[in-house]
């Protein structure tokens, strides 16, 4: 199983400012991919961050909103942009070895926007 | 449109008891994988059990089994022996072949459990 870490844990922001997640796995991976929990929600599907490439985006989300990074198979780094209220949510890193192997998550980031 | 479907926002089970919380899906994908996750109120998201299409068995990892029912598209959890620690919000998630977004998983909208003692 892959272990994932995330940083901040939570983080208290001012809206129009912008913040970067981290998210480290503790062994390689294929796939890594970011989701938002907003309060009282299920998980919804930001992006796929392909390592080398430009992230794979699901429909309602913005590489402009969401800039994604993945320099290695390890790391990958989500920035939420111009943040407004609505941006409260949970962020969450996810990890997933092989086509069929199972996906992990990190810890998540608590993001309040004021 | 909605691909997993849990229809029981809150649920209830007594301390010791078995609890089975449902999940149906919806995909014309004949490979596809089926998922469960814990998330107590710290946030974090459990792995529980995982049910392949092909899988000709239920999985099954301790006091989790999941009741495959692949005619009626269900994949429902069962807990064994409901413990306090139990309580949480559980998900029920589903990989399709999406080659474009990685085959990420797919959410239900969650069943909330409360064990009582």
């Amino acid at each position: 199983s892959a272990v994932i870490s995330q940083k901040p844990s939570r983080d208290i922001c001012q809206r129009g400012t912008s913040l970067t997640i981290q998210c480290q796995v503790d062994s390689q991976v294929t796939m890594m991919f970011w989701y938002r929990q907003q309060p009282g929600q299920s998980l919804t599907l930001i992006a796929t961050a392909n390592q080398g490439s430009e992230a794979t985006y699901e429909s309602g989300f913005v590489i402009d909103k969401f800039p994604i990074s993945r320099p290695n198979l390890t790391f990958s780094t989500l920035t939420v942009s111009n943040m407004s209220p609505e941006d409260s949510s949970i962020y969450l890193c996810s990890a997933r070895g092989g086509a069929t192997d199972t996906q992990y998550f990190g810890p998540g980031t608590r993001l309040t926007v004021l | 449109a909605q691909k997993i479907t849990q229809t029981q926002p809150g649920m209830f089970v007594q301390e010791k008891e078995a609890v089975t919380l449902d999940c149906t899906y919806d995909t014309s994908d004949p490979s596809y994988g089926l998922f469960w996750y814990k998330q107590p109120s710290s946030g974090e998201m459990i792995f529980l059990i995982y049910q392949g299409s092909y899988d000709q068995q239920n999985a099954t990892e301790g006091r989790y089994s999941l009741n495959f029912q692949k005619a009626r598209k269900s994949a429902n959890l069962v807990i064994s022996a409901s413990q306090l620690g139990d309580s949480a919000m559980y998900f029920c998630a589903m990989r399709e072949g999406r080659p474009n977004s990685g085959y990420a998983l797919n959410f239900g909208k969650g069943t909330s459990l409360l064990v009582t003692p």
